[in-house]
């Protein structure tokens, strides 16, 4: 039972554009939820984290954008850069700590 | 700041064998640490919660006498997979929760430690 999905495995973007990363989940009890990146043999390394009492939170060029009626966020990266070129994971808690993770989404972007 | 190592980075070892996975939080004290798995293509799964000092909490469908876990300082755990089999093959990622910390959310991963079991 997968309670949070990335239904997309990747995702190219071009350089300077925007990345729309989504995440859906089903279960009404998270109110929290954290995006992270991961590089190849590393550790996640958190980026950004929202709150179920806000819609949005900005964090420089890192937007998450959380619709409670349709259990569904997003994560918006503008400019894109090739370093930004990993993957992103986003996870969401119940309050106690622990983390369900989405399959992650591979983003790619090229020069 | 907030380094978490884990040795080894990759293992591979005989079916049958145990292996000892150590999780080290570098530059913080850590009440409490997680173990997860991931399998190719798939999200990171939560094995189980380990307090400093107590016995860890084994999420639902994790054998606790196959993955041992020993949290016996502020800045190490341990995860050993007992009696390996092919099936345990996989990515083991700890993640630590700073002491200090103001949100429970707050986790820092290792960089995980790939098993592969002959």
């Amino acid at each position: 039972d997968q309670q949070v999905k990335q239904n997309s495995p990747s995702l190219s973007v071009q350089e300077g554009r925007i990345s729309i990363l989504n995440c859906d989940y089903t279960n009404s009890m998270f109110d929290y939820f954290l995006w992270y990146k991961k590089y190849p043999a590393e550790g996640p390394t958190f980026l950004i984290s929202i709150s179920s009492i806000k819609d949005k939170n900005e964090d420089g060029r890192f937007t998450v954008f959380l619709n409670k009626s349709a259990k569904h966020l997003s994560l918006h990266i503008v400019p894109s850069q090739p370093g930004d070129s990993a993957v992103y994971f986003c996870a969401a808690s119940d309050g106690f700590q622990k983390l369900v993770f989405g399959t992650g989404t591979r983003l790619l972007v090229s020069p | 700041g907030a380094v978490v190592s884990q040795h080894p980075s990759w293992v591979i070892c005989k079916s049958g064998t145990s292996v000892k996975i150590e999780c080290r939080s570098l530059d913080f004290q850590a009440t409490t640490m997680f173990w997860y798995r991931q399998f190719p293509k798939q999200s990171l799964m939560l094995m189980a919660t380990s307090n400093e000092g107590s016995k860890a909490t084994y999420e639902q469908g994790v054998e606790k006498d196959k993955f041992l876990i020993n949290h016996a300082s502020l800045t190490l755990s341990t995860l050993t997979v007992t009696s390996a089999h092919p099936e345990d093959s996989s990515f083991y990622i700890c993640s630590a929760h700073p002491r200090t910390s103001g949100s429970s959310y707050e986790q820092y991963f290792g960089p995980g430690t790939r098993l592969t079991v002959t």
